[in-house]
């Protein structure tokens, strides 16, 4: 699982409900990241984090919440699920090279929203 | 701002043959590129990457992608397709402040046998 672990692995929301993806990493990478995955367009970030205390948005930030109180852990909320929020989510580490990060994706997480 | 074209949504090779996955990329700062690959229903693992020095990048699983400045082009390659490289493949690039990293809309490649 490249140290990433995302739970739950298949989530059912209807439209309006809130809930909270779960990442951690076991590798004490100050990077993580969280990306959205839909069909012919590739991956999209959503929001990224580079240390404990610090987030910055991504390119899709709305309609979702992130904070990182712990090196370990970056849990991705939706505040109000919309059917547009179906995805299959995915959680990254990074590690740094240069200017860039290589990135060690989680499983991820498939979510419908009906 | 950065971005990465990835030219064809599908690749179909036979077995042993020549594995061709085109990637152009726009960056107004020097590049780091990336290659990753997405086996189904799992995430994406790094197949290999450019940052600075040679230009021709070996990664894992017999690939390697050359950076061609000019061009603006990091291809990957494989001499000889084998079935355990169906796949998605996606280029990316980092993005000028170096903490996004923009992928392109993949290419699937299917290996017959």
């Amino acid at each position: 699982n490249a140290g990433v672990t995302q739970t739950p692995k298949f989530q059912v929301l209807k439209t309006g409900q809130s809930m909270t993806l779960q990442c951690a990493q076991d590798m004490n990478h100050e990077y993580m990241s969280w990306y959205r995955q839909d069909p012919g367009m590739g991956l999209r970030l959503i929001h990224y984090s580079v240390g404990a205390g610090i987030t910055d948005q991504g390119e899709v930030p709305n309609g979702y919440n992130v904070s990182r109180s712990t090196t370990e852990d970056f849990p991705l909320r939706l505040l109000s699920a919309a059917p547009s929020q179906t995805s299959v989510y995915f959680c990254a580490r990074g590690l740094q090279d240069g200017n860039a990060y290589e990135q060690y994706f989680g499983p991820g997480t498939r979510l419908t929203v009906t | 701002a950065q971005s990465v074209t990835q030219l064809g949504s599908h690749v179909s090779v036979s077995e042993g043959a020549l594995v061709l996955l085109r990637c152009n990329y726009s960056s107004s700062v020097p590049p780091y590129l990336f290659w990753y690959v997405q086996y189904p229903n799992q995430g994406l693992q790094l197949l290999l990457k450019y940052t600075t020095g040679a230009t021709l990048v070996k990664g894992i699983n017999g690939f390697e992608a050359e950076f061609k400045k000019s061009e603006t082009s990091f291809h990957l390659t494989k001499p000889s397709a084998h079935m355990s490289d169906a796949a998605e493949y996606f280029c990316a690039v980092n993005d000028a402040g170096g903490f996004k990293t923009i992928f392109g809309a993949g290419t699937r490649l299917f290996v017959k046998a």
